[in-house]
């Protein structure tokens, strides 16, 4: 089955840099699309990023274009969220998101890790 | 991009009474080469990831109770609990998949 295991949250200063990952496995991870979602203490959630099954494509909520890079590395199933000039809006437990495209096919249903907690303070 | 907005904000409906909440995106989320809708509904309890309920607007998840339901097309969803239980108590999303992802505000069901 679809296992999205993030890690690397952590408590960060304002301005500072932080690097989550999110380990994927039940599934062929070089096929499918991935995407980071937040969710604020108490707020809903807010997509953030997505990066094609190729890395050929990535793409950005505006509100993080410049600070945040979307990254993957399909030799070890892993995608990652390099997380720069951080404020303490960007607190926040970070998902990673399975998309429901394939290369070849939608299925409908995107699949959620538990998250990780990034919390930006000084 | 496609804004969600849910309505109403909270909810307080009685054991056993039915539930529905509305969703509407400021554009069609309806992809014509398929003709199906790109609206799911989540479900998010405390302290837990959010859970899906409905994709595709209408199939509903493995393992879902069917009181839940979802409906709509085009622009205009709903989502219907037909029998609010106790452990329905949440906080309840629609998204939108047709152009990356955008959410709804949430709507909270309590029970009355």
């Amino acid at each position: 089955q679809v296992n999205l295991v993030e890690s690397g949250g952590g408590v960060v200063q304002p301005g500072g840099s932080l690097r989550v990952s999110c380990a994927a496995s039940g599934f062929s991870f070089s096929n499918y699309g991935m995407h980071w979602v937040r969710q604020a203490p108490g707020k809903g959630p807010e997509w953030l990023a997505y990066i094609h099954y190729d890395v050929s494509n990535k793409y950005y909520a505006d509100f993080v274009k410049g600070r945040f890079t979307i990254s993957r590395d399909n030799s070890k199933s892993t995608v990652y969220l390099q997380m720069d000039s951080l404020r303490a809006e960007d607190t926040a437990i970070y998902y990673c998101v399975k998309d429901h495209c394939s290369k070849t096919d939608c299925y409908g249903k995107d699949y959620w890790g538990q998250g990780t907690l990034v919390t930006v303070s000084s | 991009d496609i804004v969600m907005t849910q309505s109403p904000d909270s909810l307080a409906v009685s054991l056993g009474e039915r539930a529905t909440i509305n969703c509407k995106s400021s554009q069609s989320v309806l992809y014509s080469s398929n003709n199906k809708n790109y609206l799911a509904w989540y479900q998010q309890k405390a302290g837990q990831p959010p859970k899906v309920l409905i994709y595709w607007a209408s199939t509903r998840e493995s393992g879902v109770p069917d009181r839940f339901s979802g409906s709509g097309s085009g622009t205009d969803f709903t989502l219907t609990i037909s029998s609010l239980q106790a452990e329905d108590v949440a906080v309840y999303y629609c998204q939108q998949y047709y152009s990356y992802r955008t959410f709804g505000q949430g709507t909270k069901v309590e029970i009355k």
